[in-house]
Order: C-alpha cells, then structure tokens, then sequence
C-alpha cells in the first residue's frame, strides 16, 4: 500500500528536453507539493496544490509547471531542461497540521 | 524569512551512544516543528513532529522537545543503533496564508549520522 508514489525513479535526458514526473497519493490528504533536493541534499519547496489551486509557488523558474488533474495527482512539467535542473525531485500530501508524507523521490539528470 | 540551522555532520558516534542533534529555528507566529529520516536512496520520513511550546514530540527511541524560549527543536536518542545510520532533517511548518492549510516546510540542511558497530 504504496501512500505517495512517483514515476519515474529515474530519469535521464538532453538539455532542452521537456519531461513530466508524475506524482499519486492514495492518503485522501488534501495538499500536494514538489520538493526539490539539490547535491548537498538541501531541500526546497517549489510548489503546493490545495483542492487543485496553487497555494506556494516559490521563486522556480515557470520552465516548472505543475498540473493536478485530480486531488490524488500532482504532476510535475519541466519544459527545456537544463544542466542546474538536475535533482532530486520529491512529491508529498499532508492534511493539516499532520506533517508531509513524502515519495521515494525521482533522480533527474540532465546531460 | 523563516530559516532552520541544524549541526553540519557528520556526526560519528558508536553503537549504544548517546546522541543529540542540535536544531535553532526562526520564524514568525507560531510553527510547526518537524524531524525527518531520509535512508540512503530512499524518501524522507517523518519520524516526529511538535506543533506548540512544550510539547514532546517521540518516535522509535527518538524524543525532541518544541522550546519557544530558546527556538529549538534538539533530537535526542539515548542508544544508538547502526540502523540509525541516515541523514536527519529539522523542519518547520509556518501558515503562509490567512486561509492556512497549505504550509510548506523549511528545512535545515540536514545532519548525516554514522553509527559505528
């Protein structure tokens, strides 16, 4: 029973290519974010969807766009890649003040 | 705006050690305090929260009490085991809008602990 899930675990790809990371959670929470985790694993949040409005979207370039179709799903779309786009993304849900649950995180590296 | 420092590692320590993690936070009004686990190549996972002064938040041996009087959130373990062996992540949970509900965590940049057989 998998609570937040995320596809790919990986993904490798060009400069200047455009990619989606998918992002479900089956908890029934409410909000969802991005998260970004950099080398030094420092974590950032880029976005968070509540009742499929954006809440927080924090200083990210709008090469990001985040697309929830439902309240379980918050994808992730990066439009013309870069180098300094290579990270660990991760996605999370919380409902109130119970803390985030996060995914396994996916690897994107830019070449 | 809101920040959390945590100790830089790593932290060395050998098994049955006692171990604290230090964690000073600075926000506005009044957060929500956070310490999370993140094993190699995994996700991070909440391993205790706090969300007003006083309260002791514990998990798994873990235990970390919210001081607003000194704006910490220090984790303590009184025995530690190799399986303890991870990165650990202080964070705080401050409303950013007047509706609340939707509050993105600030992290510290994180503690790697190696537990030593």
């Amino acid at each position: 029973d998998t609570a937040v899930s995320q596809t790919p675990k990986y993904l490798v790809t060009q400069m200047g290519n455009d990619k989606s990371i998918k992002c479900e959670q089956n908890l029934g929470h409410d909000t969802m974010y991005w998260y970004k985790q950099d080398s030094k694993k420092f974590l950032k949040i880029m976005f968070s969807y509540n009742n499929k409005e954006l809440i927080i979207n924090e200083t990210v370039p709008n090469r990001f766009s985040p697309k929830s179709p439902d309240k379980a799903h918050l994808n992730l779309h990066i439009n013309s890649l870069e180098l300094g786009d290579s990270a660990v993304y991760f996605c999370a849900s919380s409902q109130g003040a119970r803390g985030q649950f996060f995914g396994p995180g996916t690897r994107l590296t830019v070449l | 705006g809101d920040s959390v420092t945590q100790m830089e590692g790593p932290v060395t320590l050998s098994e049955e050690a006692f171990l604290t993690i230090n964690c000073t936070y600075t926000a506005t009004g009044y957060p929500s305090l956070f310490w999370y686990v993140q094993y190699p190549g995994e996700g991070l996972q909440l391993l205790l929260k706090a969300t007003k002064a006083d309260d002791k938040g514990s998990n798994k041996g873990f235990e970390a009490t919210y001081r607003k009087e000194t704006t910490s959130f220090h984790l303590e373990k009184g025995s530690v085991q190799v399986s303890d062996s991870a990165v650990y992540f202080c964070a705080l949970s401050a409303p950013q809008y007047s509706g609340g509900g939707a509050d993105g965590l600030t992290f510290g940049k994180g503690t790697h602990l190696i537990i030593q057989p």
